[in-house]
C-alpha cells in the first residue's frame, strides 16, 4: 500500500478485555515496528520485527502484551487483561530494512474505561 | 540504553523568524538520527533525518546539525510559517529502535 495502514483508529473497551490492534506496512518494507505514545508523551519502543521474527521484544511493558507478525508482512499486537494504564496511542512503524527511515501509520487510540 | 534530552518543550516564535530545537544522546554508538513532526491526532512525519558520517543536511528551509563529540543535534527551521506550528521529536538509534525525546511544541505567531 501507499501507506503504513492501522485499524482500529479508536478502540474504546472495558478493563479485563482483550484487544487486538493490526498494523499493514508498507509493501516490501522487512522492518515492522510497535510504539505507544501516551497523552502529550514521546514515544515508547514496544517491539521490532525482522521479517516474521522479533529478536527485540524488551519494551513490552507486561506478560499481558504480545505482538507476532506473518507473512513478513501484517502484524497484530495483542493486550490481554486490558488495564487503565495501558490507554494510549499505539503507533506501528515500518522501514524497508533495519536503521532505514522509519514511517508511521496513523496509530489506535485505545482507551480503556 | 539510549537516552535522549531534548530542549526546549515550548516555543514560541514570530513568523518569519528561526527556530532552534535541541537535543542530546547519551549511547555513542548511536549513528541515525530522525527528527519527526506530529500534528494534533496526527501521525509522525519524518521530516529530515542525519547520520553520524555527516555533520549537517539541509532541505529548504529545515537543517539538521551534529555534533558527535559532544553528542549533540539540533533542528534549524528558517523563514518560520504559521503551518510549522506542530510538535517536533527528535530521536537516535543504533540499530533499529528508536528512541525519542519528550518532544518540543512550537508555535508561530502570525
Amino acid at each position: 500500500g501507499a501507506g503504513v495502514s492501522q485499524s482500529p483508529s479508536n478502540k474504546v473497551t472495558e478493563k479485563g478485555k482483550d484487544v487486538e490492534l493490526r498494523c499493514d506496512p508498507i509493501s516490501g518494507h522487512t522492518a515492522l515496528y510497535w510504539y505507544r505514545q501516551s497523552l502529550g508523551q514521546g514515544l515508547e519502543f514496544l517491539i521490532y520485527f525482522q521479517g516474521n521474527s522479533a529478536p527485540d521484544k524488551s519494551g513490552l511493558p507486561s506478560d499481558r502484551f504480545s505482538a507476532e507478525r506473518t507473512g513478513g508482512s501484517v502484524s497484530t499486537l495483542t493486550i490481554q487483561r486490558t488495564q487503565q494504564e495501558d490507554s494510549a496511542v499505539y503507533l506501528c512503524a515500518s522501514s524497508s530494512e533495519q536503521n532505514q527511515p522509519q514511517h508511521f501509520g496513523d496509530g489506535t487510540r485505545l482507551s480503556i474505561l | 540504553g539510549e537516552n535522549v534530552e531534548q530542549h526546549p518543550s515550548t516555543l514560541s516564535v514570530q513568523e518569519g523568524d528561526s527556530a532552534v530545537i535541541k537535543c542530546t544522546y547519551s549511547d555513542s554508538a548511536s549513528n541515525y538520527f530522525p527528527w519527526y513532526k506530529q500534528e494534533l491526532g496526527k501521525r509522525p512525519q519524518l521530516i529530515i533525518d542525519i547520520r553520524s558520517n555527516v555533520g549537517e543536511k539541509k532541505d529548504q528551509r529545515i537543517a539538521v546539525t551534529l555534533n558527535k563529540t559532544a553528542k549533540h543535534f539540533s533542528l534549524h527551521i528558517t523563514e518560520t510559517q504559521p503551518e510549522d506550528s506542530a510538535v517536533y521529536f527528535c530521536a537516535a538509534s543504533g540499530s533499529y529502535q528508536l528512541t525519542f525525546g519528550k518532544g518540543t511544541k512550537l508555535s508561530v505567531i502570525p
